[in-house]
């Protein structure tokens, strides 16, 4: 099976950068994607890593290392909207998106 | 297109009771996913759908859940003899099946079940 873990909660103040941890337990997988979920929305996604390395999306960056099944994701110049659940994700080999409990972001002023 | 739309948005139902919730996906997407949220967890996997064919279903769904496909466009999500531990936010999302777009899902807003 797979499985992800992350920390459930995560603070933070405006403009400071932030980094969310992720590491998992997996056979075999495609990538790790990274979704956005604010209160009462539905996720959106982020970012994706196929390699291991780092991808840059404008402020958001994740990284993905397989040796050591882990990965993040780098918020920077954080702002108030920011604020939100995150959530890593695994693309297994049978084609499903398995998700990660999520982080709570809060951004204070 | 409007995105992924789901209906009914809310559903509050007594136990007992039989459910069915509908999702259409992007047009030209292949890849339909159901998956389940309660608050402050991650979406949990349902069950999927490349075209009208159902891939997998989750080991955990029991079997009052079934979720049909049958032109490889919209799909139904009908949850039988609801239970209270049904109650949650049922979540629908599409993508393009192959390659790395296979990662990128797009939600729908949900539907949110409450079952008394």
């Amino acid at each position: 099976g797979q499985s992800l873990e992350q920390p459930s909660e995560v603070t933070a103040v405006e403009g400071a950068i932030v980094q969310i941890n992720c590491t998992y337990q997996t056979s075999g997988f495609y990538g790790l994607s990274w979704y956005q979920q604010h209160d009462g929305g539905a996720p959106t996604f982020l970012s994706y890593n196929g390699l291991d390395g780092l991808e840059e999306t404008g402020r958001f960056s994740s990284f993905l290392s397989r040796s050591d099944s882990y990965g993040y994701l780098l918020l920077q110049e954080l702002q108030m909207k920011d604020s939100a659940s995150y959530f890593c994700a695994l693309l297994g080999q049978g084609g499903k998106l398995i998700f990660g409990q999520g982080t709570e972001l809060s951004v204070k002023p | 297109d409007t995105g992924v739309s789901q209906d009914p948005r809310h559903k509050i139902t007594k136990r007992g009771q039989n459910v069915t919730f509908r999702c259409d996906p992007i047009s030209e997407h292949n890849r339909l996913y159901w998956y389940r949220q309660t608050l402050g967890q991650g979406p949990e996997f349902l069950t999927y759908f490349q075209n009208e064919a159902q891939l997998e279903k989750s080991r955990l769904l029991s079997d009052r859940f079934s979720a049909e496909r049958p032109k490889g466009s919209f799909s139904t999500l009908e949850i039988q003899r609801t239970e209270q531990g049904d109650s949650a936010m049922y979540l629908c999302a599409s993508s393009i099946g192959t390659g790395v777009l296979a990662n990128v899902l797009t939600f729908g807003a949900g539907s949110r079940l409450t079952v008394l």
